[in-house]
């Protein structure tokens, strides 16, 4: 299996702009997360999903973050506009269903607001 | 102006020598736990899991170590290489949350050829 796969791996935006990053999960997966990584917060859960479903997106930090899963092989989260501060590295990760199971991350998407 | 941002722990050992990575959780519920490791520009990866019916788990050159009385865990790494140099994440998972994981803010550790 590739793993999950993210993109694009790095952005440079000017701030207002809209952003959109892609996730592709683990096939068979039935958990899709998002987490936001940066220095002064470290890994934070912005959002999760569990058969495409929205389940806790208490972790979104504003309504410019925005996060769709219209199937399961596909998921998008979106932020507009950004704003210098959004900069930060935006994992996606995967599992199976049930508690217990890990979850497994893709690579990133570097995400630079200027 | 300074910037402020999460202090790491940092560990810095010898190759070869033996590493022990501590990882204090906060939720006396929480029923399952992951060790994972991020290299620089990469993601986090997962290492070894163990859940909370256990006190220990091996694996390849690594052991987790879980002290429910206390809420602690260790990640122990066995004949440490400079390969093993990376930020390590305990993350613990609690039932009701089903497959939301919440991460520790993570050790550096650092292996001196």
């Amino acid at each position: 299996d590739a793993g999950v796969i993210q993109s694009p791996r790095h952005e440079v935006t000017e701030m207002g702009q809209e952003v959109t990053l892609r996730c592709k999960p683990i096939s068979g997966h039935d958990y899709l997360f998002w987490y936001r990584q940066t220095m002064m917060r470290g890994l934070e859960l912005l959002i999760y999903f569990n058969n495409n479903v929205p389940i806790d997106d208490s972790g979104m930090p504003e309504d410019r973050f925005s996060a769709k899963m219209p199937n399961a092989s596909f998921s998008t989260l979106k932020i507009q506009p950004s704003e210098p501060r959004d900069s930060a590295v935006y994992f996606c990760a995967s599992g199976e269903a049930g508690f217990g199971n890990t979850i497994y991350f893709g690579e990133g998407s570097w995400l630079t607001v200027v | 102006g300074e910037s402020v941002g999460l202090h790491l722990p940092t560990l810095s050992v010898q190759e070869g020598d033996n590493s022990i990575i501590n990882c204090a959780y906060s939720n006396s519920a929480s029923d399952y736990f992951i060790w994972y490791k991020q290299e620089s520009g990469k993601g986090p990866q997962f290492i070894i899991d163990i859940r909370s019916n256990m006190d220990k788990r091996q694996g390849q050159r690594v052991t987790v170590l879980l002290n429910k009385t206390v809420k602690h865990l260790s990640l122990q790494i066995a004949a440490t290489q400079p390969g093993d140099s990376a930020v390590y994440f305990c993350a613990e998972n609690t039932p009701r949350n089903n497959n939301d994981m919440r991460f520790g803010a993570g050790t550096r550790l650092t292996v001196k050829p």
